[in-house]
């Protein structure tokens, strides 16, 4: 099984900060990566797929970016709806594989 | 829009089996697979399988090979993910979701719990 390592784990930010998430594969994995994001209580939101391709809807304050095995989730300017968890999945090979997820939280 | 329900909490006890439905609506349920992911509490999450409604073909994650069936009533739009022997570790919010690789909408999740 392909595993996916996020990091941080925890990240403290403010509203404006840029913030930068980062997802590794341990194989490369192309460009198969997708990102969600997850509020307390509520499924999974699908933000970007094929590693940097924006799901209709989804602000622009977010991009990824990224291949082989290593990605990044990238948010401009963090706003309030933004504090979450994020998770990112590769779907190069099943099983399919999720990062252990990395929640933003409010400094 | 597309819209997947899902049935509602329940509790079991170990060595039991469990059925979660997932009613589609909003698009034609042959179309697109549907996947199963779980959380169990404070983790991340977790694939389990997949099904395509329209062949009835599934595949299951290597953990779960031998206890997990996916299945599916195509006429009322309905898929189902059964879970036999469970344990305490099986204790999640499941979740199913449509995509063939990345996982587009989601079911609003079940919480499972299984006690001794």
């Amino acid at each position: 099984d392909i595993q996916m390592t996020q990091s941080p784990s925890t990240l403290s930010a403010s509203v404006g900060d840029r913030i930068t998430i980062t997802c590794r594969a341990s194989q490369s994995i192309s460009s198969w990566l997708a990102w969600y994001q997850q509020k307390p209580g509520t499924a999974p939101k699908l933000l970007i797929s094929q590693a940097s391709s924006l799901q209709a809807g989804v602000p622009s304050r977010f991009s990824g970016s990224g291949s082989g095995t290593e990605f990044t989730l990238t948010v401009s300017s963090l706003q309030s709806d933004d504090f979450a968890t994020y998770s990112c999945q590769q779907y190069y090979s099943y099983p399919w594989t999720f990062g252990q997820g990395t929640k933003v939280e409010v400094k | 829009q597309v819209q997947l329900v899902q049935s509602g909490t329940e509790v079991k006890k170990s060595g039991a089996s469990m059925k979660v439905s997932c009613k589609a609506s909003g698009y034609r349920f042959i179309t697109y697979d549907i996947n199963w992911v779980r959380q169990a509490p404070g983790q991340g999450l977790e694939w389990m399988g997949w099904m395509n409604p329209r062949n009835g073909n599934t595949g299951y994650a290597q953990k779960f090979q031998g206890r997990l069936n996916m299945t599916s009533i195509n006429s009322i739009s309905t898929a189902y993910m059964e879970l036999s022997s469970l344990r305490s570790e099986d204790t999640a919010i499941y979740f199913c979701a449509t995509g063939g690789s990345y996982l587009d909408n989601w079911g609003q999740g079940t919480l499972i719990t299984v006690s001794s």
